[in-house]
């Protein structure tokens, strides 16, 4: 099944404790970007890749690291959390083209206290 | 559930009856268009979607309707049941070199049984 996964689902820490959030796609999709989703903003993009070793900022990246060492693993790494990102994080990948369908994981729920 | 609905513009139909959601895009040089899905708890979920030199496209029980002359986008879900009550996100593809999708900030779809 095509999918794509993140890990944890739930998470609660305190600031400044670095935390990593791990996704993970099987369709062998260049693009990856995490975005985050607050009440009344929508899908904000915090980083893109566009393939392997090739990563960029997106609209939100303050505060946030990722790598992009393989082709189906994102990880998203908070060095510092601070409670300004306690939101709901999605994880998402696409083959880029004349169209493209971009799939999103389940969701990562932070609070950082 | 999520807090994703809060905030949002909320369109209440009855059951049976057809549901028109409605987004207005920014960038006239976008081209690709997608309407998502977003049930509560869960990340969004691909609906359907239309190229910028299309203005119509019909799938099962929804239609996309593109207005490129007044930057306008609609989905159309005929005979709306329960299932359907979500949040409702249109995105549009930067046609420049990111590919990058901005997504507007959803509608609230409630259907009354």
């Amino acid at each position: 099944e095509a999918q794509v996964t993140q890990n944890p689902r739930y998470l609660i820490t305190v600031t400044g404790k670095k935390l990593t959030v791990t996704c993970s796609q099987n369709m062998n999709h260049e693009y990856m970007s995490w975005y985050r989703q607050d009440p009344g903003l929508g899908l904000r993009q915090i980083y893109y890749s566009m393939n392997v070793e090739v990563t960029d900022k997106g609209d939100v990246p303050e505060g946030y690291k990722v790598s992009r060492k393989e082709k189906r693993n994102f990880p998203l790494i908070l060095e510092s959390p601070s409670p300004n990102q306690t939101s709901l994080y999605f994880c998402a990948s696409r083959q880029t083209g004349l169209t493209d369908t971009q799939y999103f994981g389940p969701g990562t729920r932070l609070t950082v206290l | 559930g999520e807090s994703v609905g809060l905030h949002l513009p909320t369109l209440s139909v009855q059951e049976g009856d057809n549901s028109i959601i409605n987004c207005a895009y920014s960038n006239s040089a976008s081209d690709y268009f997608i309407w998502y899905k977003q049930e509560s708890g869960k990340g969004p979920q691909f609906i359907i979607d239309i190229r910028s030199n299309m203005d119509k496209r019909q799938g099962q029980r929804v239609t996309v309707l593109l207005n490129k002359t007044v930057k306008h986008l609609s989905l159309q879900i005929a005979a709306t049941q329960p299932g359907d009550s979500a949040v409702y996100f249109c995105a549009e593809r930067d046609g420049g070199a990111t590919n990058k999708l901005i997504f507007g900030t959803g509608t609230l779809l409630a259907v009354q049984p």
